[in-house]
């Protein structure tokens, strides 16, 4: 079967950084996506791995590596908008996607 | 560009009634998938349809059903509701490819009483 594994809940400060782990086992793999949801509303995408290492998108990085099994998001100079959940998802074979649970993410002044 | 929207906002059904909700892609799009969110819980994965046809399906009952139109829009109908069928309905287009993201809508909040 598959699982996908990332924190509950994690707790920053504005300014900061944060990284959000992701570890998953799963039968197949074609890529892996990071989105934000605020409360009630949509996920939004953030970035999408598929080969190792690390891929930089503004304040926010993901990096991935495919024989660990093991994905981080990484938030630098945290802004109090980045309040939400952060979702890992994996792609497996085929078009569908398997989220984890979500990691609510709090950030404080 | 009009992203992805859904319909309705919000709904509220009792037990044993069928519900269907609504989906339009984004522009460009002909891929769609739906999911379903309880609270405090990560999306799960119902079903896909690409070219007016269910390409892949999740673990979920039969209740569960859909539709694309060749417009490329899609309707996701669950018959029989459960109390436990309480969740955000998630809609997500993509373009044909396996490797596409998918870009999700607003959602449904639908409340089985």
């Amino acid at each position: 079967g598959q699982n996908i594994d990332q924190p509950t809940e994690m707790t920053a400060t504005e300014g900061a950084i944060v990284q959000i782990n992701c570890t998953y086992q799963t039968s197949g793999f074609n890529g892996l996506f990071w989105y934000q949801q605020h409360a009630g509303e949509a996920p939004t995408f953030l970035s999408y791995n598929v080969l190792d290492g690390l891929e930089e998108k503004g304040r926010f990085s993901s990096f991935l590596s495919r024989s660990k099994g093991y994905s981080y998001l990484l938030l630098k100079e945290l802004q109090m908008k980045d309040s939400a959940s952060y979702l890992c998802a994996v792609k497996e074979a085929g078009n569908m996607l398997t989220f984890g649970g979500g990691t609510r993410l709090m950030v404080k002044p | 560009d009009a992203g992805v929207t859904q319909s309705p906002t919000h709904l509220i059904k009792t037990r044993g009634q069928q519900v269907t909700l609504r989906c339009s892609p984004k522009s460009g799009h002909d891929t769609v998938s739906w999911y379903q969110q309880a609270l405090g819980q990560g999306p799960q994965f119902i079903f896909q349809y690409y070219e007016e046809e269910e390409r892949q399906r999740g673990n979920f009952p039969d209740r569960f059903s859909g539709h694309q139109f060749p417009n490329y829009s899609s309707e996701l109908n669950v018959n029989a509701l459960l109390l436990g069928d309480s969740a955000l309905y998630l809609c997500a287009s993509s373009f044909g490819s396996d490797t596409d993201t998918q870009y999700f809508g607003p959602g449904t909040r639908l409340t089985v009483l």
